[in-house]
């Protein structure tokens, strides 16, 4: 079955950096855009950054516009999220999300798996 | 980018009795070609991640029980529990999928038994 494993979460000093990595399983990754989506302590879900099942494209939210790079490595199954410059408010619950399959439209669709989560805090 | 409002922000519902939940977009959601809805439900319960409950508005997702239902178009949506279980305590969002590149969320809605 489906499986989403996040990891590389941890605590950073404001300013610093930290990848994370997003280990999928149980599907054909490389046919599925992915999603990252973070939710900040008792907070709702951020939607911050997508990239296309070939990697062609990707997109940001302005939050983290400039700051986090969204990757993907298809033949090791794995998505990555590259963030740098980060900010206290960037403190929470790292999520990665799979975009449900479709062969007429690679952006638009629901998020129909989601991993467990990993958590960054960025704290001095 | 389209902003995602819901209300209420809270609902006490007693066990057995229905759960309505409203999600309204800043602009229509109606996607092209395919002339639907591009809305989806999720429900996060405590210390877990999001669940998809619908999509396309008001299509349920393999497996999740029959109590659950969407309705709405263009702006408005409704999200329906008929007959809550305990089980069902959780937080709700509507999230839009119209606006690429922005995804995004309601605020969500907090279900709690009376």
């Amino acid at each position: 079955q489906v499986h989403l494993v996040e990891s590389g979460g941890g605590v950073v000093q404001p300013g610093g950096s930290l990848r994370l990595s997003c280990a999928a399983s149980g599907f054909s990754f490389s046919r599925h855009g992915m999603h990252w989506v973070r939710q900040a302590p008792g907070k709702g879900l951020e939607w911050l950054s997508f990239i296309w099942y070939d990697g062609t494209n990707h997109y940001y939210a302005d939050s983290v516009k400039g700051r986090f790079t969204i990757s993907r490595d298809n033949f090791k199954n794995t998505l990555f999220l590259q963030m740098n410059s980060l900010r206290p408010e960037d403190t929470a619950v790292y999520y990665c999300a799979r975009k449900v399959y479709s062969d007429s439209d690679a952006s638009r669709g629901h998020f129909d798996f989601w991993g467990q989560g990993t958590l960054v805090t960025v704290s001095s | 980018d389209i902003v995602m409002t819901q209300s209420p922000e809270s609902l006490a519902v007693s066990l057995g009795e229905r759960a309505t939940i409203n999600c309204k977009s800043s602009q229509s959601v109606l996607c092209s070609p395919n002339n639907k809805n591009c809305l989806a439900w999720y429900q996060q319960k405590s210390g877990q991640p999001p669940k998809l409950l619908i999509y396309w508005a008001s299509t349920r997702e393999s497996g999740v029980p029959d109590r659950f239902s969407g309705s709405g178009s263009g702006t408005d949506f409704t999200l329906t529990i008929s007959g809550v279980q305990a089980e069902d305590v959780a937080i709700y969002y509507c999230q839009q999928y119209y606006g690429t590149p922005g995804f995004t969320f309601g605020p969500g809605t907090k279900v709690v038994i009376k």
